[in-house]
């Protein structure tokens, strides 16, 4: 069963103070892996989307990464504003259905 | 307008009744979807749309709930005889679709649906 788990549930993070958020797959045949910014009210905004392991894609102080089992979204120097949930979507070759994660509640504090 | 637009924002209603949502997505966008999104969870897929037709309806919780497609423009949610755990944000999105490639989804901002 194609499934996505994403890592941590919730993560505090000083202003500046960079980390990595962890977004772990399983799916017969990688079509595609996005990552969405949501904010509190809003939908989620689409930030990237990576094909193939190996591949990168940079959007000022992001930074997302795959390999063949997960995904990273790197921050660096953030700032208060990139406080939201960031979730990770993966697509299967198969089908056209897209399975989303949980998301990781990112909170960085001034 | 330039996004996906969703009607209505919030929707409160009673345990029994019919509820209808609607959905507009961005112009020219061939596939549009549906998802559920509870509380402190995930999205969690209903259905898809490419064109007018749902290819995959295996998301839909049970036979209360339907959805259609016209024109390859708007698309309505309705929600029968509405129940206490139907209640959530229901989300649309649309996008570029041409089966084998990829297209990022594009989000409205979804309808608070509460029932009492």
């Amino acid at each position: 069963e194609d499934q996505v788990t994403q890592s941590p549930e919730a993560l505090r993070l000083q202003e500046g103070e960079s980390s990595s958020l962890n977004c772990s797959y399983t799916v017969s045949g990688l079509r595609g892996l996005f990552w969405y910014r949501q904010d509190p009210g809003k939908g989620p905004e689409f930030l990237f989307t990576l094909y193939s392991a190996g591949e990168e894609k940079e959007k000022e102080r992001l930074k997302a990464t795959l390999t063949k089992k997960e995904s990273f979204l790197h921050i660096t120097a953030p700032k208060p504003e990139d406080s939201a949930t960031y979730l990770c979507a993966v697509q299967a070759n198969r089908d056209d259905k897209i399975i989303f994660g949980k998301g990781t509640r990112l909170h960085i504090l001034p | 307008g330039a996004g996906v637009s969703q009607s209505p924002s919030n929707k409160v209603t009673e345990k029994g009744k019919d509820v209808e949502l609607r959905c507009d997505p961005i112009s020219g966008h061939t596939a549009l979807y549906w998802y559920r999104q509870r509380l402190g969870q995930g999205l969690e897929f209903l259905i898809y749309f490419q064109g007018n037709s749902a290819p995959d309806k295996s998301g839909l919780p049970s036979d209360r709930f339907s959805a259609e497609r016209t024109g390859e423009s708007v698309s309505t949610l309705t929600i029968q005889r509405t129940q206490q755990e139907d209640s959530a944000v229901y989300l649309c999105a649309s996008s570029l679709f041409h089966r084998g490639s990829n297209q990022p989804q594009h989000f409205g901002d979804g309808t608070r649906l509460s029932i009492l």
